[in-house]
């Protein structure tokens, strides 16, 4: 069974500029995770959906991030303008729905200079 | 507002002994927990998992424990092995009319030989 596909795996790009990032979920998955891991931290939630519909962007800075899963399948997320407190690594996670384990990409390395 | 803690930022120990991480959480509405284990530039990897409703679930090395009066988890890990040395993370589904998963700081296991 493949895994969940992230791409790029690595970005570097200058502040101000915009990025996005792609994810492509384990098939049959209903629910669909972005992360947000900084140095030294634990991932934070950023956005979960189920299907095609979001269920919870709490903490999604909705003034420069955005996330669309198309058709209840490949997700992107993006930034615009990123800021330099963006650098971060990115995860994507998939679970058959929710309470039920949650399968994650290899990431992508967001550096913001 | 960390809901889920790892107090422990490290831990040490030798090859053959048990291995203890510890988490606690904060909110009652946290209904099934798991534990990820994460090597360097890859994305956290699904270990074990345990629901509200049992207090012990165990998978070969590895078990975790549940005191849901004391809102606190452990993974047991023996014997430890050089292999298992990564940063492992203590996740929590919160169920608030939907199942959101919050993750841990995380604690990073070296294990000597």
């Amino acid at each position: 069974e493949a895994g969940v596909a992230q791409s790029p795996r690595y970005k570097i790009i200058e502040k101000r500029q915009s990025v996005a990032f792609w994810c492509n979920p384990i098939s049959g998955h209903a629910t669909l995770y972005w992360y947000q891991q900084i140095l030294g931290q634990g991932p934070k939630l950023l956005i979960q959906f189920q299907n095609n519909g979001v269920v919870d962007d709490s903490q999604l800075p909705k003034d420069r991030f955005s996330a669309e899963r198309l058709k209840g399948v490949d997700s992107t997320l993006k930034i615009q303008p990123a800021k330099l407190e963006d650098s971060a690594v990115y995860l994507c996670a998939s679970s058959f729905g929710t309470g039920t384990e949650a399968f994650f990409g290899q990431g992508t390395r967001l550096t913001v200079v | 507002d960390q809901q889920v803690k790892q107090n422990s930022p490290s831990l040490s120990v030798q090859e053959g002994r048990i291995s203890i991480l510890n988490c606690d959480y904060t909110n009652s509405m946290f209904d099934y927990f798991l534990w990820y284990k994460k090597y360097p530039a890859e994305g956290p990897t699904f270990l074990i998992s345990i629901s509200s409703i049992k207090d012990k679930n165990e998978d070969g090395r590895f078990t975790v424990f549940l005191n849901k009066s004391a809102k606190h988890l452990s993974l047991h890990i023996v014997p430890s092995q050089p292999g298992d040395s990564a940063v492992y993370f203590c996740a929590a589904y919160l169920n608030t009319g939907f199942q959101k998963l919050v993750f841990g700081t995380g604690t990073r296991l070296l294990v000597s030989p």
